[in-house]
């Protein structure tokens, strides 16, 4: 199973809004409904940001957001800040007990 | 507060062995899928072995299978990762990282450790 393709850059402004887009197939991101986001900083653990395609876990700020539509899910970040700057990972389960991540959008905060 | 960490980690020749260990605290570890995820050097995210909450059931990525085991100890709240014939592309750092569960299976993580670096070469 091939990786989910994620463009590998993003950017915005403070302020603006920026959307990340994660692309897979029928057997995985539209075959499902369990898409998750995570962040991950520079020599750091990554950190889930959105689980369940558009469940944001306790902590979150709600300027995180997710949805999908067909094959494809989306990261959007509205109100970009300095500290959204991250590496952002999609994961989708792929059936029997895989799970494939995407290839990672480095977000940079102009 | 809820923690993974990991150790083990190391340099290693090729073909050689390498046991990771990842120490849960803060949570119910014997109510919780775990995984194993790696990070190749520069590179993205790859899942690479997933067990279940009582240890029933393991899983491998392809590239792992036959050389890598997944298993824990409920007593100890302790993940590990057993890898044997290690090869130069086994280089990454490794997460032991917390299951979200599904219907019947785990689909993503919700807790990550800081990982610990294993480096494979000659």
């Amino acid at each position: 199973q091939s990786a989910l393709t994620q463009p590998p850059s993003a950017s915005g402004s403070p302020g603006q809004s920026v959307t990340i887009s994660c692309t897979g197939t029928s057997s995985d991101v539209g075959g499902y409904n369990y898409v998750s986001w995570y962040q991950q900083h520079p020599g750091k653990g990554p950190k889930v940001m959105i689980y369940e395609v558009s469940k944001r876990p306790s902590g979150v700020p709600d300027r995180f957001s997710g949805s999908k539509s067909g094959n494809t899910a989306s990261l959007t970040v509205s109100g970009l800040q300095a500290e959204d700057e991250a590496d952002y990972y999609c994961s989708s389960y792929a059936g029997s007990n895989n799970v494939l991540f995407g290839g990672g959008t480095k977000l940079t905060v102009l | 507060q809820v923690q993974l960490v990991e150790s083990g980690g190391g340099v290693v020749q090729p073909g050689r062995s390498l046991r990771l260990s990842c120490a849960a605290s803060g949570f119910t570890f014997s109510r919780s899928g775990m995984f194993w995820v790696r990070q190749a050097p520069g590179k993205g995210l790859e899942w690479v072995a997933v067990i279940w909450y009582d240890g029933s059931q393991e899983y491998y990525t392809d590239s792992v299978k036959g050389r890598f085991t997944i298993s824990r100890d409920n007593s100890k709240n302790t993940l590990y990762l057993q890898m044997n014939s290690l090869r130069a592309e086994d280089t990454a750092v490794y997460y032991c990282a917390r299951g979200m569960r599904g219907n019947t299976y785990y689909y993503g993580m919700d807790v990550w450790g800081q990982g610990t670096t294993v480096t494979v070469s000659s």
